[in-house]
This record gives C-alpha cells, sequence and structure tokens, in this order.
C-alpha cells in the first residue's frame, strides 16, 4: 500500500506551543500535501508542497519535504486551542493517467488553553 | 469558492435497506470525484475515483455491486450503499478536483461527510 504513516498518531500541547507532525510515505511523487479535519467533518486543504520544493510557508504552517527520505513535516507555530484537529499528509498517485491521493495515518492534535 | 456539498450529513437505517449519499460541486465543474470510508480515528481509505460520464474505479477490494457510484453530471456524484449491514457503518466522504489536466488534479475540495449507522 502506498499510504503513507505519520507520527505522532497523537498530540498534546499547551496553547502557545509549536506542535511538529511527521509523515513517511513509500512511493516517488509529485507533490505533497497537508489536510485538516475537525472530528466528524470533511477535510480541509492546508497547504501543497512540489517535489522540486524544499519548504514552504503559509501563515503559522511551515512545511518541509526531503524527498530522498520520503519524508515531510508539518509545523504549527504559536499553536491555539482552535487548531484542535487530526492532520493527514497526502501523496499523489498517478495510475494509467488517473489522479488520486492517498491519505496517511494521521496525527490527532490536541491543544489545551 | 470550490465548495462542494454532501447530504446527508446523518443517515441510520436497518439492516439491508440501501442508502444514497450525494454530493454536489456547487460553484465549480468537478470532472473527478473521489469516495472514502474513514473509521473512528482511523485515515482515509479511497473506496473509488468517479469521471463523468464513466464508470467509476474501484479500489482493490471495494465491492462495486455493494457500492453504486453515478457520476451522471459534472456537479454530482452519489455513492449508495446496497443492502446496508452493520459492518457498512462508517464515515463516508467525497472529495473533487478542479480541471483535468495534471496541473489542476492536485487540491482536494472535500465534502462534509455522511455518518451511516446500520441497526
Amino acid at each position: 500500500s502506498q499510504q503513507g504513516e505519520e507520527d505522532p498518531q497523537a498530540l498534546s500541547i499547551q496553547e502557545g506551543e509549536n506542535a511538529t507532525m511527521n509523515c513517511s510515505y513509500k512511493t516517488s511523487i509529485n507533490n505533497l500535501q497537508w489536510y485538516r479535519q475537525n472530528s466528524g467533518r470533511g477535510l480541509v486543504h492546508l497547504i501543497l508542497i512540489r517535489s522540486n520544493e524544499r519548504e514552504k510557508h503559509s501563515g503559522r504552517l511551515r512545511v518541509t519535504l526531503d524527498t530522498s527520505k520520503k519524508s515531510s513535516s508539518l509545523l504549527i507555530t504559536a499553536s491555539r486551542a482552535a487548531d484542535t484537529a487530526s492532520y493527514f499528509c497526502a501523496t499523489d498517485a498517478r495510475m494509467d493517467s488517473s489522479y488520486k491521493l492517498i491519505f496517511g495515518s494521521g496525527t490527532r492534535l490536541l491543544v489545551r488553553p | 469558492g470550490a465548495v462542494v456539498s454532501q447530504h446527508p450529513s446523518w443517515v441510520i437505517c436497518k439492516s439491508g435497506t440501501s442508502v444514497k449519499i450525494e454530493c454536489r460541486s456547487l460553484d465549480f465543474q468537478a470532472t473527478t470525484m473521489f469516495w472514502y470510508r474513514q473509521f473512528p480515528k482511523q485515515s482515509l481509505m479511497l473506496m473509488a475515483t468517479s469521471n463523468e460520464g464513466s464508470k467509476a474505479t474501484y479500489e482493490q477490494g471495494v465491492e462495486k455491486d455493494k457500492f453504486l457510484i453515478n457520476h451522471a453530471s459534472l456537479t454530482l456524484s452519489t455513492l449508495t450503499v446496497t443492502s446496508a449491514h452493520p459492518e457498512d457503518s462508517s464515515f463516508y466522504i467525497c472529495s473533487a478536483t478542479v480541471g483535468q489536466g495534471p496541473a489542476t488534479n492536485e487540491k482536494l475540495f472535500f465534502g462534509s461527510g455522511t455518518q451511516l449507522s446500520v441497526l
């Protein structure tokens, strides 16, 4: 399976601290994306990093990508209680000219006020 | 923009009945829609990819006769769980992409999901 693994599975931090989540995947990719999911809801796209990029920022989010290690990290700085959610990385898979995203196992983040 | 609407949000049904879930792209044309299934505290598992006007492509292990997918228009895809059983209880989420080229089929827009409970 191409599904990636994320660690930690769960993370609990105090508001104001930084949260780092890691993602590893198995095959070559064109891009890697991070999504957020609030409990019982759909996913929201956070950021996309292409295979030729090493780092990308968006507000309090910082994503890194190391294609040699097939890994990525998501850093949320100055966390807020509202950041409490599950975070998933997703990698693209192209087979027979079709396109699909395969999601990692996810990290459940709890930010304590 | 790029809003995906999914209905219903919750459905409870008796074992043996069929349930239809709708996924609509409200402000864009979705050439491709994806259906995912998610168990509690687990990741999303891709069930099938549906392309407008053609048959859906199912992932390995997903029964196509059990999970009927129809993508009759560029704004609507439906998933029908036929003869539902308690083991089909799960959270089903649809998503859509915009465009057809490799540069555009990148970001997914998700519906809010449907929690199916089969008694």
